[in-house]
Formats: C-alpha cells, structure tokens, sequence
C-alpha cells in the first residue's frame, strides 16, 4: 500500500537554528514527491517537486532533497516566519494524478 | 490573476442538509480535484476532474457528488450531510494530470 511518513509531527526551534524535516515513502513507482508550506487557515502553497534520488531544489533557507525512500526538507537559519505546517506528498504511476499526503510537521520558530 | 477561488469560506450545517461548495480557477487548467483535510490526518482525495467533462472518485467520495460545470468550475455537493463530514475542503487544480496541484484557500464546514 502507497503510505507518506512525516517525522517528527511537530518541531520547535530557536531563530537561527538549522533542521531538518523526513518524509518517508513507500509508492509503487514514484512519479514526484512534493512539498508544500500550508499557514494557519490557509490552503497548501507549493515549495517543490522532485522526480529522482540525488535531485536537490532550493528556495531561500529552504533545501529539499531525495533519496528512494525519503525526503528531506532541510530548513538553515529559520526565521519566526517560516513558522508553519510542511506537508509532503509523493505521486505513484496509476491512472491518475493522486498524490498521496503525510500528515505534515508542525514548525514553530521563535525568536 | 487570482488562482484558485473557494465559497464559502466557512459553513454551519444540520445533519441532513444539503450544500454546495464552490471552485474556480483562472489560470486555464485542465485538470481539478477536490480534498479534505482532517487533524492528523493528510489530505485526501474525494474527486477529481482530469478534463472538463469528466469526472472520477478518489479515495474517499462516498457522501459527495461533484459537477465540472465547464472548464474553470468545479462544484462539490454534499446532498446530505453527515458529522463526519465535518473537514476543511481543499479545491485544487493543475496544468494536466502529471503536473504540479495549485490549492486554493479552503471552506471550513461544521456539521451539526
């Protein structure tokens, strides 16, 4: 069965403080795996997609990696806003395009 | 240019009543889709339309009827509803089916 992990469920850091999220997936073939940043009450924004292992994508202070079985979602000198719910999501070959969802970290950033 | 658009925003509902929720995209997608997000939990897939004129059931349609009402519109029915529906809905659409979902903002529903 196609399963999403994401560990830990929340993670509260200081400002300035590196980390780094996990996604780990089981899919039959993947074909994408997926991040978004989704805001209180808002809905998921996308970050990035990544097709192979070895393929790395970068946006401000965030870098996210794959491998063939997880993802990393590796967060340098945070600030208070990237405080947010990250959510990870893999596509596997099918009939269609159904991502599969984790349940998303919880980051809380505090100056 | 303002992505995608969900109404209403938030709903109150009795068991057994029946409503509509509204999506629109602007950016020329063909494909749309329709989630729901429960704590703990990931979004789940209840429908989506890979073109206009079709439709099909994700993993979680039962309870849910949904129209693609022409090529930007994609409309999601709960003709009776049920606590257990209690969510928030997500409309999400893309450039076709291989590529990247946009989300839009969300309708909170409460079913009493």
């Amino acid at each position: 069965e196609d399963q999403v992990t994401q560990s830990p469920e929340a993670l509260r850091l200081q400002e300035g403080e590196s980390s780094s999220l996990n996604c780990s997936y089981t899919v039959s073939g993947l074909r994408g795996l997926f991040w978004y940043r989704q805001d209180p009450g808002k809905g998921p924004e996308f970050l990035f997609t990544l097709y192979s292992a070895g393929e790395e994508k970068e946006k401000e202070r965030l870098k996210a990696t794959l491998t063939k079985k997880e993802s990393f979602l590796h967060i340098t000198a945070p600030k208070p806003e990237d405080s947010a719910t990250y959510l990870c999501a893999v596509r596997a070959s099918g009939g269609y395009n159904k991502l599969i969802f984790g349940a998303g970290t919880r980051l809380a950033v505090h100056p | 240019n303002a992505g995608v658009t969900q109404t209403p925003k938030f709903q109150v509902l009795k068991t057994g009543q029946s409503m509509t929720l509204q999506c629109a995209q602007d950016m020329n997608h063909n494909s749309m889709y329709w989630y729901r997000q429960d704590p703990g939990m990931g979004l789940r897939l209840i429908y989506y339309s890979a073109s206009e004129g079709t439709t099909d059931k994700g993993e979680v349609p039962n309870g849910y009827n949904v129209s693609r009402l022409n090529k930007r519109e994609f409309s999601l029915r709960l003709e009776s509803a049920a606590p257990s529906q209690t969510s928030v809905y997500f409309c999400a659409s893309s450039g076709d089916p291989q590529e990247t979902q946009y989300f839009g903002p969300g309708t909170r529903l409460l079913v009493l």
